[in-house]
């Protein structure tokens, strides 16, 4: 049975940085496209950042360019996104999501399988 | 980027409507798009991928079609586990992945 666990959220300071990470079991990380996907107090589902099946390639929405890195841990089986310079919209429960394609990139199916969320909020 | 808008916003119905949601992308994505569902305080989940094609586990009354840049969502007969939200995402061109902005489905 797949299963995501997020961890890492809290209250950080305007400014500040936090580091999420998301265990994964029942498949190999590795495999597979993983994302984060985030979702404001009240608001719609927004695409954070991609890295694609092997790691090789890293993708991230504009708004948080440059500010958060994704990154993973095979030998954990583990996703992370470290988070700097973090702004009052970041403020949203962060979903890790495994994209549904095997061994493919990036895959055109969606995300199969998400985790529960970790919720960050950011302010002084 | 690729628009996402989906209509309507919210939608009342009763156990046993049938309803109807719609997705229209700024482009044309042939049949890439998928549906989640997603319950107040829980992560979504994926219904539908490439338009049509329903994901494992999730009952028949669940159905998707559309191709180009017009999609829909039908339930054939609302169920009280049916309420919630539904969002659709293209999975066309990346960067970014899209997502359209919700439709709540309430109790009537």
């Amino acid at each position: 049975e797949v299963q995501l666990l997020e961890s890492g959220g809290g209250l950080v300071q305007p400014g500040g940085s936090l580091r999420l990470s998301c265990s994964a079991s029942g498949f190999t990380l590795s495999n597979y496209a993983m994302n984060w996907v985030r979702q404001a107090p009240g608001k719609g589902l927004e695409w954070v950042s991609t890295i694609s099946a092997g790691g090789g390639g890293t993708y991230y929405a504009d708004s948080v360019k440059g500010r958060f890195t994704i990154s993973s841990d095979d030998s954990k089986n583990t996703l992370f996104l470290q988070m700097n310079s973090l702004r009052g919209d970041d403020t949203a429960v962060y979903y890790c999501a495994k994209d549904m394609s095997y061994a493919t990139l990036i895959g055109q199916y969606g995300m199969d399988d998400w985790g529960q969320g970790t919720t960050v909020t950011v302010s002084s | 980027d690729i628009q996402m808008t989906q209509s309507p916003s919210s939608v009342s119905a009763s156990v046993g409507d049938r309803v109807t949601i719609t997705c229209r992308t700024s482009q044309g994505i042939s049949s890439w798009l998928a549906w989640y569902q997603q319950k107040p305080g829980k992560a979504p989940k994926l219904l539908i991928y490439a338009a049509s094609i329903l994901q494992s586990g999730v009952p028949s009354r669940f159905s998707g079609s559309g191709s180009g840049t017009d999609f829909t969502l039908t339930i054939s007969s609302l169920q009280p586990e049916d309420f919630a939200t539904y969002y659709c995402q293209q999975t066309n061109s990346f960067p970014p992945w899209t997502f359209g902005q919700g439709t709540k489905v309430e109790i009537k």
